[in-house]
């Protein structure tokens, strides 16, 4: 089955710095990967997904890349601020609803720690 | 807010118990996933229903069950506790078209085994 590593496990930097967080993924028939944020106590909130006919995608400070042939994505956030302190997980999925292909399979994720 | 809402939030409870964890999905999505949250083993599907019908298992438990009734809410069933089942407990929605779309999460349920 499908088996997504995540790197680093923990970040920190300072206000304002660029942060990237990186995910490599096994099954080559994945083409859906999402990015959630998740704050304690609460549950995974989707910040920005990719599917596998894009290399990159934006939105305002977050984009992700995505290496097909290498079978790697990255998540990178600019400009970060205190709040966005939490755990990011990145995923994997074959994008269809059919049978497992429709589960998503977590890395393990990153705490991310924004020091003022 | 994700739209999907899980109950309760917190559940204490003893070893060998049976417990049930409810789910509603956003509106209008026919989709529901149930996730295992622990510390060793990260996030874990369990499984997948679509407009009723079991649709995918993932790595659940015998003693795990679940149902997605007419309404479209999902109950976990969780029996003969274990310690190591304590967990965080999250369902996801999604519209559940042919394509996989964005599944939401909600808040989850804090599950204690004593």
């Amino acid at each position: 089955g499908e088996n997504v590593e995540q790197h680093p496990s923990t970040l920190s930097v300072q206000e304002g710095d660029s942060a990237v967080i990186k995910c490599t993924y096994s099954d080559s028939a994945s083409n859906y990967f999402p990015w959630y944020k998740q704050e304690l106590g609460k549950g995974p909130q989707l910040i920005i997904d990719i599917r596998s006919n894009v290399g990159e995608k934006k939105d305002q400070r977050i984009a992700v890349t995505l290496n097909k042939t290498a079978k790697h994505f990255s998540l990178h956030i600019t400009e970060t601020q205190p709040e966005d302190s939490a755990v990011y997980f990145c995923a994997a999925s074959k994008g269809i609803n059919t049978g497992t292909a429709s589960k998503l399979t977590f890395g393990t994720g990153t705490r991310l720690q924004v020091t003022l | 807010d994700s739209g999907v809402t899980q109950t309760p939030k917190h559940l204490i409870t003893a070893t060998g118990q049976r417990v049930t964890l409810r789910c509603s999905p956003r509106s209008g999505d026919l989709s529901v996933y149930w996730y295992q949250q622990s510390l060793d083993q990260g996030l874990q599907f369990l499984i997948h229903y679509y407009n009723g019908e079991e649709r995918a298992k993932g790595n659940i438990l015998e003693r795990f069950s679940a149902q997605q009734f007419p309404d479209l809410h999902s109950e976990l069933n969780l029996s003969s506790l274990e310690l190591g089942d304590s967990a965080l407990y999250f369902c996801a929605s999604s519209v559940g078209g042919r394509a996989v779309e964005t599944q939401y999460f909600g808040p989850g349920t804090r599950l204690l085994v004593l």
